[in-house]
This record gives structure tokens, C-alpha cells and sequence, in this order.
């Protein structure tokens, strides 16, 4: 059973505007979590973090949000860019386990 | 070069030959990792390294086979692949082992005939 899911396949924005991709998780001793962004052709590169005794973490136009009661995370870009459209991933961890839970990806696309 | 670079990046092979995925990681990272990535589906952790000692593998077949000589190179041999094994591999660093930020390299594209 999946334990990090994205629910959105894709999702469409036009330049300038707010960009939000969600991510929802099951396990409740996940305390780390990750947002990655994937170009055509390239590995996975990191993007942003977030740890569980927080609720926000912000670098520059990305911010992530964590809902630890929801179990939810969300990834908020503003502006949106067209160099933003990549494939997005978000990834989970417990301080007690040994490895990164991916989501499937939601390909975001920032139309001019 | 910098970063974590994967050869070859694309492969074709059938499913009676043995061939090998390379992986060079040149930022100085103790624990490497093998990943399968199929269409649609989330990446799936195959094998991890941490100073050179295999830590974990997930259940992967043995057709599967990695190799890490050192902390900066990580090998995947591959025998007698089925079709539903072609999908991105990914190889991946980190500093320290567990729940630490992982660096990708590009990938292989591989396809089983």
C-alpha cells in the first residue's frame, strides 16, 4: 500500500500565478519530508524540506506546508514560471526507518 | 565533473543478456542507493550502501545484482531480465545514511526485449 500519495497526476497554471501541489501520507511516524522537481531526461533534484517540528518552510518563491494532524503536505509556488513545468515528487521519511517514500509525481505545467 | 552521473543513460537489451548500470557519485557521500522508477508508479527502493556494506534490499530479484566497490561507485548487474523490468533506474547519494537528502543522477532508461 502506497504510503505517500499525490492525487494529481498533472496540473495546469498559468505564468504569474499561484502553482499548489498536494501530497498526503499515511504513516504517522513520517517526520521528514521532501519536495523534489524532475525535467525530461534528468534525475530527480531537490528542491525543498521540511521537518515535522514545523509547519512552514520557505525559500524564496517555494513554500512547503505541513499538516501534520491531515497528514498533509502542500507545495506552493509563487509566481509561477514557465521553468517551473517539471514532474514534482514529494518523499517521506521516519527518524526511525532507513529510506525515502516517494509519491507518483504531479507534472505541473506553467503556461505563458 | 560534479554531482552523481549514471552510464549508460539509455540500454536495450534482451532478455538473455547481462550487462551492467554504473553510477558515480563525486560529492564526497557515504551511502548510495539503487532506484526503480515504472511508469505511473512511485520510486521504489531497491538497494542501499552505506560506507560500501550492503544495509538494505527490498525484496528485489536476483536477477538484480548491485555492487559497491567504494563509497564513490555503485554497479547494477543485470541477467536474465523480463520485460516488465524495463523502467528508469536511478542511482542516488546522500551524506550520512538515513533520512538525509538524496542526490539523483540522471538515470538509465532501460528496456527488456
Amino acid at each position: 500500500d502506497q504510503q505517500v500519495k499525490q492525487n494529481s497526476p498533472s496540473l495546469s497554471v498559468q505564468e504569474g500565478r499561484i502553482s499548489i501541489l498536494n501530497c498526503d501520507y499515511t504513516n504517522s511516524m513520517f517526520d521528514y519530508f521532501l519536495w523534489y522537481k524532475k525535467y525530461p531526461a534528468e534525475g530527480p533534484t531537490f528542491l525543498i524540506s521540511i521537518s515535522s517540528i514545523k509547519d512552514k518552510n520557505e525559500d524564496g518563491r517555494f513554500t512547503v506546508f505541513l499538516n501534520k494532524s491531515a497528514k498533509h503536505l502542500s507545495l506552493h509556488i509563487v509566481p509561477s514560471q514557465p521553468g517551473d513545468s517539471a514532474v514534482y515528487f514529494c518523499a517521506a521519511s521516519a527518524d526511525t526507518g532507513n529510506q525515502f517514500y516517494f509519491g507518483t509525481g504531479t507534472s505541473l505545467t506553467v503556461i505563458p | 565533473e560534479t554531482g552523481v552521473t549514471q552510464t549508460p543513460r539509455h540500454l536495450v537489451m534482451g532478455m538473455t543478456n547481462k550487462k551492467s548500470l554504473k553510477c558515480e557519485q563525486h560529492l564526497g557521500h557515504n551511502a548510495m542507493y539503487w532506484y526503480k522508477q515504472s511508469a505511473k508508479k512511485p520510486l521504489e527502493l531497491m538497494f542501499v550502501y552505506n560506507f560500501k556494506e550492503q544495509t538494505e534490499n527490498n525484496s528485489v530479484p536476483s536477477r538484480f545484482s548491485p555492487e559497491c566497490p567504494n563509497s564513490s561507485h555503485l554497479f547494477l548487474h543485470l541477467h536474465t531480465l523480463q520485460p516488465e523490468d524495463s523502467a528508469l533506474y536511478l542511482c542516488a547519494s546522500s551524506l550520512q545514511f538515513r533520512a538525509d537528502t538524496q542526490y539523483f543522477g540522471p538515470g538509465t532508461r532501460l528496456t527488456v526485449l
